[in-house]
Parts: structure tokens; C-alpha cells; sequence
């Protein structure tokens, strides 16, 4: 079954420091997602991404964040001058089609990258 | 505002019960509602997604109701499993593009 792949698995930082989360989305896939759990929370939206553009980011997702996706597979997270309570699992998505679809396809997970930022 | 609810916040039932969670939302206009099992650390994996004719859809021992006329959807799960012990999401989203609405979920823990 196609997998969303996302690595490192757990990622160490000190704050300040710059760090790339990556993913490599289920290759069919159009829609592209980043969201984020902090430990014990729900998973919060940060970031929709469609035809090489962001189609919607959340209030958490400021100029701290940015999203790439430099070779057609790999889709990437930055993260600038992170902060203590970047702390979170980040969690990669993608889908066939958009939200709205009636259609109605799988929006499917990656398992995540922890992030602790000391 | 678009927000998902869900009840009960947690819940704890021996190996072998029936039990049932809640979701309620206010997102509209609908478009489809899914339920995600996450297990601790790991990704959610979807179980179910139905749209708005959809009424019941089942996978395995989990079978989702949507009333979209109420707004609200349950996951029944039968049968428990010490495996089925997790957190229990429910998603949401709308037409014209709106986004996906997650729920705060609902962790179940089955004892033996």
C-alpha cells in the first residue's frame, strides 16, 4: 500500500537553528499538507500546497515556516530560528484530490517527525 | 466559525465491549467527514470518509453514522480490542475549497 514517507524520524535542535522536515508524498498525490501536534493536543493545520503554490496556511504557519518542493517528489518544511515551542510532531499528508471533492479520496499520513528544541 | 467537537474526551472499556464516539461540527457547507484512528506517536490512519448522501459506512469492527440534517457523526466500535486502544479523530471539510477541520479526539483505552 503507498506510503507517505517523512524523515528524520526525531530531530533534535537547539533554539535559534534552522531545521528541514521532509516528506515524499504518495506519488499520484496533488495535494500536498503539513500539520503539526504538540504533545497531548489536536493536530493543528499549518500548511496546504497545490500546483507548486500554498493554496492555504494557518495563523501558526508565519514567516518563521516555508514550504518547497524542489524536485517533484520530496516536500519539504523549514523551519527558521526555531523556538522552544516549536516542539511538536510534524505530520506530512497528501490526497488525490482537494477537501472539497465529493469525491472523496484518502488523506494519508505520514508517522511523523518529532521535533524537541532545546 | 468552522469547529469539530467530539465526545467523550476519553473513555476506558474492557476487552470485548461495544462502545461509541461522538463528533459534532458546524463546518458548511459539507463535503465529506472522516474518522482517523491515531495511535500514540504514530500518524492517523483513516478508517472511514463519507459524503453528505452517505448514512452509514463500515470497516470491519468500526461502523460510522452521518446525520448531516444534525450535523453529527459516531464511530461505533465492536467488539473492542486491547489494539484498538488509541485516540479516535473525526475530520471535516466543506465545499469550495475549505480546508480540513479536525476534532480534538477521543482517547480510548481497552483493558483486558
Amino acid at each position: 500500500e503507498p506510503e507517505v514517507t517523512q524523515t528524520p524520524s526525531h530531530q533534535v535542535t537547539q533554539m535559534g537553528q534552522e531545521v528541514i522536515l521532509r516528506c515524499v508524498p504518495i506519488s499520484n498525490h496533488l495535494y500536498f499538507y503539513w500539520y503539526r501536534q504538540i504533545l497531548g493536543q489536536k493536530v493543528e493545520f499549518l500548511v496546504s500546497f497545490y500546483n507548486n503554490e500554498i493554496s492555504e496556511k494557518s495563523e501558526i504557519f508565519d514567516d518563521q515556516f516555508s514550504v518547497e518542493r524542489p524536485d517533484g517528489s520530496n516536500f519539504t518544511l523549514k523551519i527558521r530560528s526555531t523556538k522552544l515551542e516549536d516542539s511538536a510532531m510534524y505530520f506530512c499528508a497528501s490526497s488525490l484530490t482537494g477537501p472539497g471533492f465529493s469525491g472523496a479520496n484518502v488523506l494519508t499520513f505520514g508517522a511523523g517527525s518529532r521535533l524537541t528544541v532545546l | 466559525k468552522n469547529q469539530v467537537e467530539q465526545s467523550p474526551q476519553s473513555l476506558i472499556i474492557l476487552e470485548g465491549k461495544n462502545c461509541t464516539l461522538q463528533c459534532n461540527y458546524t463546518v458548511s457547507p459539507f463535503s465529506n467527514l472522516r474518522w482517523y484512528k491515531q495511535d500514540t506517536g504514530r500518524g492517523p490512519v483513516s478508517l472511514t470518509i463519507m459524503t453528505f448522501s452517505e448514512n452509514t459506512k463500515s470497516n470491519g469492527r468500526y461502523t460510522a453514522t452521518l446525520d448531516a440534517d444534525t450535523k453529527q457523526s459516531s464511530l461505533h466500535i465492536t467488539a473492542s480490542q486491547l489494539s484498538d486502544s488509541a485516540s479516535y479523530i473525526c475530520v471535516v471539510s466543506g465545499n469550495y475549497g475549505q480546508n480540513f477541520v479536525f476534532g480534538p479526539g477521543t482517547r480510548l483505552s481497552v483493558l483486558p
